[in-house]
């Protein structure tokens, strides 16, 4: 099946710093990609859809400022946590897929921590 | 916005079946997915349904039935390394992918 590789696995980070994570779609193109954050024992929480070559759409009560989101290619998307907090410490998991798919595939996740 | 219920958790015995039912309420439908996440890790694909019916993957059955907005998830000859979070997630008509909260199963020996 298809593979979407997200990097880093785990990041450690310091309160006020930034953080970007990669998904990477690796042999097939994504025009669209989802990002999801995750609490511990909490099920996934989406985001944002992030649309090759226009801006993202944000769920309700994510801040756009805070969590930017590039794609600009067909296979790349990021997620940047800017001025991150410790309450931002989260899983974070991307994945891709559409209406040409039947599966949603998703990237291994990032663990952040910020301390 | 989604509406996706499921038990919180289930325990059964090493051998058994367990049924994990899972119902829902969406703006439009497209489709389905079934997944197992263990602790720390990312949801990995066990079954996609859009159809009614039941399909079947080795000792992993799905059934959907679109009127009723209802799905179970059927987990038979249970072994311990079944023991997960199950997750029930619903793609609406905008494609978006919306999670239930999961089942945490448990299997004893």
């Amino acid at each position: 099946g298809a593979v979407v590789s997200q990097h880093p696995s785990r990041v450690i980070c310091k309160s006020g710093t930034s953080v970007k994570i990669e998904c990477r779609s690796l042999d097939f193109q994504a025009t669209t990609m989802f990002w999801y954050r995750q609490f511990p024992k909490q099920s996934l929480m989406l985001m944002a859809t992030s649309n090759e070559g226009s801006k993202a759409t944000y769920e309700q009560g994510v801040e756009k400022d805070k969590f930017l989101i590039n794609h600009a290619s067909l296979t790349l998307s990021t997620l940047t946590v800017t001025s991150a907090h410790p309450e931002d410490s989260s899983f974070y998991i991307c994945s891709a897929g559409g209406a040409s798919v039947t599966e949603a595939f998703f990237g291994q996740g990032t663990r952040l921590t910020v301390v | 916005g989604q509406n996706i219920d499921q038990p919180t958790e289930m325990t059964a015995t090493e051998g058994a079946i367990v049924q994990i039912n899972c119902t829902y309420q969406t703006s439009g439908f497209n489709g389905l997915f079934w997944y197992q996440q263990h602790a720390g890790e990312a949801p990995t694909f066990l079954s996609y349904n859009v159809l009614d019916g039941l399909e079947e993957k080795g000792r992993f059955s799905s059934f959907l039935s679109r009127s009723k907005g209802y799905s179970y998830l059927l987990l038979k000859e249970l072994q311990m390394k079944d023991s997960a979070s199950y997750l029930c997630a619903v793609r609406d008509g905008d494609y978006k992918l919306s999670f239930g909260a999961g089942t945490t199963v448990t299997v004893r020996a």
